[in-house]
């Protein structure tokens, strides 16, 4: 069964400093691979997503994961967090035979102290 | 419309009352998913049409919840017999037919917060 585990429920950081959000997969499949942003009372917006290309993969507002297939991971990085980055983090993976249902993951709660 | 549109935003029953949640897909997206985000959670499957039919209902939790997509477009998702753990934030996504099942974006609503007294 295809699921997902975020290994952090929380994560602080402070300003300026290098976010990373970590994420586990397990698949029987090669993966289809999401990472999605909620801000407090706005919709899901997907930052970027792995589908069997690149192994690093380049998102919105700076944001970045590497696929690594030995590791089964996906995490999310950063260089340098900003005040607008808190929110929501959900690592999500396709079910591609089953039209294309997303499973997510329990979700990071990202602070970023000023 | 430019996104997915869901309403009522808010939604206050009594157990035991009937409800209805409507969601208005992107134009053009053949593909609509309905998910339901508990408090501390991440979004849980419920149902995926393509077109009309439902091409997935697994994730409905029992026969009190149904969904409807009568003319391709808006869903309705109806819950009958509301118990209090029903009471979550009740996501619409929609998806491209342009784009692959397993990699296209899902573009989700804002949710319709349902709370059941």
């Amino acid at each position: 069964a295809q699921s997902v585990t975020q290994l952090d429920s929380h994560v602080s950081v402070s300003e300026g400093t290098p976010v990373l959000l970590r994420c586990n997969y397990s698949s029987s499949y090669s993966p289809s691979l999401f990472w999605y942003v909620q801000h407090p009372n706005k919709g899901l917006q997907l930052l970027l997503k792995y589908t069997s290309a690149a192994t690093l993969v380049k998102g919105i507002n700076g944001f970045e994961a590497e696929f690594k297939k030995s590791e089964t991971s996906f995490h999310l990085t950063k260089p340098s967090a900003h005040m607008s980055d808190a929110a929501e983090y959900f690592c999500v993976v396709s079910f591609y035979n089953q039209g294309g249902k997303l499973i997510f993951g329990q979700g990071t709660e990202l602070s970023v102290k000023p | 419309g430019a996104g997915v549109s869901q309403t009522p935003s808010n939604k206050v029953t009594e157990k035991g009352k009937y409800v209805e949640l409507r969601c208005d897909p992107i134009s053009g997206h053949t593909a609509l998913y309905w998910y339901r985000q508990s408090l501390g959670q991440g979004p849980e499957f419920l149902i995926y049409f393509q077109g009309t039919g439902a091409a997935d209902d697994s994730g409905l939790p029992n026969d009190r919840f149904f969904a409807v997509r009568p003319e391709g477009s808006v869903s309705t998702l109806k819950i009958q017999r509301t118990e209090r753990g029903d009471s979550a934030v009740y996501l619409c996504a929609s998806r491209s037919s342009g784009t692959h099942i397993g990699t296209g974006e899902l573009f989700f609503g804002e949710g319709s917060r349902l709370t059941v007294l």
